[in-house]
């Protein structure tokens, strides 16, 4: 594709729900990172992928959270045990090598 | 560690004024600097980026900014705003082009 895609755009989960949150980079792009998006705040840091190794993972607010990119190419987060604090918009950004980061539309994540 | 700071959270402007946007940086390195803009249920787009080279940047949309050492600032203008530049400001920090570290925000307001 064009661009940085994320899928689901929306996801409503009850507290304590797994949820699983994808992320199609730009074709050929090797980083990729995680970032998490409050509400009135600016996107933190969560995780960072070169190829299929997480090379970055100190953003992770806890082991609640895991991501994995098996084959260098899409990412998944998931959060085990969704909380209330959990609800945020996920963001997925891409680069390939030296170069500014492309960011998908997100997911914005509902626990309730 | 890198931080950013974001002088007002709200900035409103008639249309066709200057565009002021705050911005003060920390790091210990010489930092990458970014100016990202994001517009309702849309994700990140890169404005302007520094990387070490001329000290003003000029962006797309028209907007252009000043790295100034001294003064550890990386402030965004425009001189003519549109009521289209109403969205959501986010500068940024990192070291070369890694992981950003963002600040809190600034949503321009554009009246007619």
């Amino acid at each position: 594709g064009a661009g940085v895609s994320q899928s689901p755009r929306y996801k409503v989960a009850k507290r304590g729900q797994d949820v699983a949150l994808r992320c199609d980079p730009i074709s050929g792009h090797v980083s990729l990172f995680w970032y998490q998006q409050a509400l009135g705040q600016g996107p933190e840091f969560l995780t960072y992928f070169q190829n299929e190794a997480q090379l970055d993972k100190s953003g992770l607010p806890s082991d609640r959270f895991f991501a994995e990119r098996p084959e260098g190419s899409v990412s998944t987060l998931k959060i085990q045990r969704t909380q209330q604090e959990d609800s945020a918009v996920y963001l997925c950004a891409t680069i390939d090598y030296d170069d500014e980061q492309f960011f998908g539309p997100g997911t914005r994540l509902t626990v309730l | 560690a890198q931080s950013v700071t974001q002088l007002g959270s709200h900035v409103s402007v008639s249309e066709g004024a200057l565009v002021l946007l705050r911005c003060n940086y920390s790091s210990s390195v010489p930092p990458y600097l970014f100016w990202y803009v994001q517009y309702p249920n849309q994700g990140l787009q890169l404005l302007l980026k520094y990387t070490s080279a001329a000290t003003l940047v000029k962006g797309i949309n028209g907007f252009e900014a000043e790295f100034k050492k001294s003064e550890t600032s990386f402030h965004l203008t425009k001189p003519s705003a549109h009521m289209s530049d109403a969205a959501e400001y986010f500068c940024a920090v990192s070291t070369g082009f890694q992981k950003l570290v963002f600040g809190t925000g600034t949503r321009l307001l554009v009246s007619p």
